[in-house]
């Protein structure tokens, strides 16, 4: 059971190239977030899915745009990297019943993107 | 959601019981306390969440006060693995429709064990 899987876990970027962030969860869960933390603060959220077909938007959306590919899948996609974009980038995947967070949220191992 | 206040960081003997304080004064009836904790450089890791009685799993207690203003994480036995930023969280349900089940991390209390 491997939980949530990020891809990749290293990415160096030249300003205003572009690439996606890749997150897969293996536990059937309806929700499924991205956030970036930057050094000495906590996490903030970029965007979310709180079903399949679902997204929306976070507290730092600006620059990012994301898919819900499938109820496995959410990718986050900078279209034309800047160097503020420089941080880490963690997805995570809940479950929600009855409008109650179950059990938390489980969390990736984090993509270490630096803009150059 | 209601604000939390915690230290900003605690140091605890490794072996002894590990106390971490959460005031959350404006906590309202449909909110619920969780915490998680983030080891240097991993993605946060659930630990516990509670309303409103005292709950305990593998890993940690909560304890929540009867007027729910103020939580304890209690780690019963800490060890050097358990050097984190812990994070207390409070979040209620069907909070602006369908943005329930978002989480917001504040700084969180860094505990520091040692041996």
């Amino acid at each position: 059971n491997a939980g949530v899987t990020q891809t990749p876990k290293f990415q160096v970027l030249k300003t205003g190239q572009s690439m996606t962030l890749q997150c897969a969860q293996d536990m059937n869960h309806n929700s499924m977030y991205w956030y970036r933390q930057d050094p000495g603060m906590g996490l903030r959220l970029i965007y979310y899915s709180a079903s399949e077909g679902t997204t929306d938007k976070g507290e730092v959306p600006n620059g990012y745009n994301v898919s819900r590919l499938n109820k496995r899948e959410f990718s986050l996609r900078l279209e034309s990297a800047a160097p503020s974009q420089t941080s880490v980038y963690f997805c995570a995947s809940s479950d929600i019943s009855g409008r109650v967070l179950l059990y938390g949220y489980t969390f990736g191992s984090g993509t270490r993107l630096t803009v150059v | 959601d209601a604000k939390t206040t915690q230290p900003t960081s605690m140091d605890c003997a490794e072996g002894r019981a590990a106390n971490l304080p959460c005031n959350h004064s404006t906590i309202s009836g449909n909110e619920y306390v969780y915490w998680y904790r983030q080891i240097h450089s991993q993605g946060p890791q659930y630990i516990i969440h509670g309303l409103k009685n005292n709950e305990t799993n593998e890993m940690a207690s909560l304890i929540i006060t009867e007027d729910r203003k103020s939580s304890t994480l209690i780690l019963p036995h800490a060890t050097l693995r358990d050097t984190a930023v812990y994070y207390c969280i409070v979040r209620g349900w069907n909070a602006g429709g369908t943005s329930y089940g978002k989480l917001t991390f504040g700084q969180g209390t860094i505990l520091t064990v040692h041996p």
